[in-house]
């Protein structure tokens, strides 16, 4: 089974310019995730997708990052402007759960290998 | 601060057991887990606990849960060099999917 696919691997910008990040979720999976992890850090959730609805993007600087899912599968997490403090690794996540799942192991969630962004 | 806490280092000799703790602060956490993270390479799932459970064995782990003191446990018997990694306990509240993770501790496992 194909696990999570994340593009790019690596990215390398100067401040103020802008990124998008991709990611192709297990398929069949209805939850997507974006996690943004410092390096030193755990993960830290920025934005959770259900099928192509946001349920929480409560910790996402909707100033500068911009995440959609337009058709339920795959999503691109956007940065503009970037900034130096925005340095990390950018994981995205899938499960299979439905959002009243919540008691079920089937909330599972599977992680790409992430994008490793570097601001400079 | 984390909601989730864990120690930052472990360090371990080969064959010796490893003993990973966390402590969390929600006390409607459904599933706790532990994830495993090695260099360069995304979360891997080890194992979960259910919050109405208060010990799971599988293999080589083991998962302790005090939910009245609300501490997490990962225990690692016979460690090997290859069990060297960063690991992750993250809990999953039951408003909502989403993972809240402690900031990882490094287990260094020497030879």
């Amino acid at each position: 089974e194909a696990g999570v696919a994340q593009s790019p691997r690596y990215k390398i910008i100067e401040k103020r310019q802008s990124v998008a990040f991709w990611c192709n979720p297990i398929s069949g999976h209805a939850t997507l995730y974006w996690y943004q992890q410092i390096l030193g850090q755990g993960p830290k959730l920025l934005i959770q997708f259900q099928n192509n609805g946001v349920v929480d993007d409560s910790q996402l600087p909707k100033d500068r990052f911009s995440a959609e899912r337009l058709k339920g599968v795959d999503s691109t997490l956007k940065i503009q402007p970037a900034k130096l403090e925005d340095s990390a690794v950018y994981l995205c996540a899938s499960s299979l759960s439905r959002l009243r799942d919540s008691n079920r192991l089937n909330t599972e969630a599977f992680f790409g290998q992430g994008t490793r962004l570097t601001v400079v | 601060g984390e909601d989730v806490e864990q120690s930052l280092f472990l360090s371990v000799r080969e064959g010796d057991s490893s003993v990973i703790n966390c402590t969390y602060t929600d006390s409607s956490s459904t599933y706790l887990y532990w994830y495993k993270q090695e260099p360069g390479a995304g979360l891997q799932l080890l194992t979960y606990i259910f919050s109405n459970m208060d010990m799971k064995q599988d293999q080589r782990l083991t998962v302790l849960l005090n939910k009245k003191d609300k501490h997490l446990s990962l225990r690692i018997a016979d460690t090997q060099t290859g069990d060297s990694a960063i690991y992750f306990c993250a809990e999953r509240r039951h408003a909502g999917n989403m993972l809240t993770f402690g900031g990882g501790t490094r287990l260094m496992v020497k030879p």
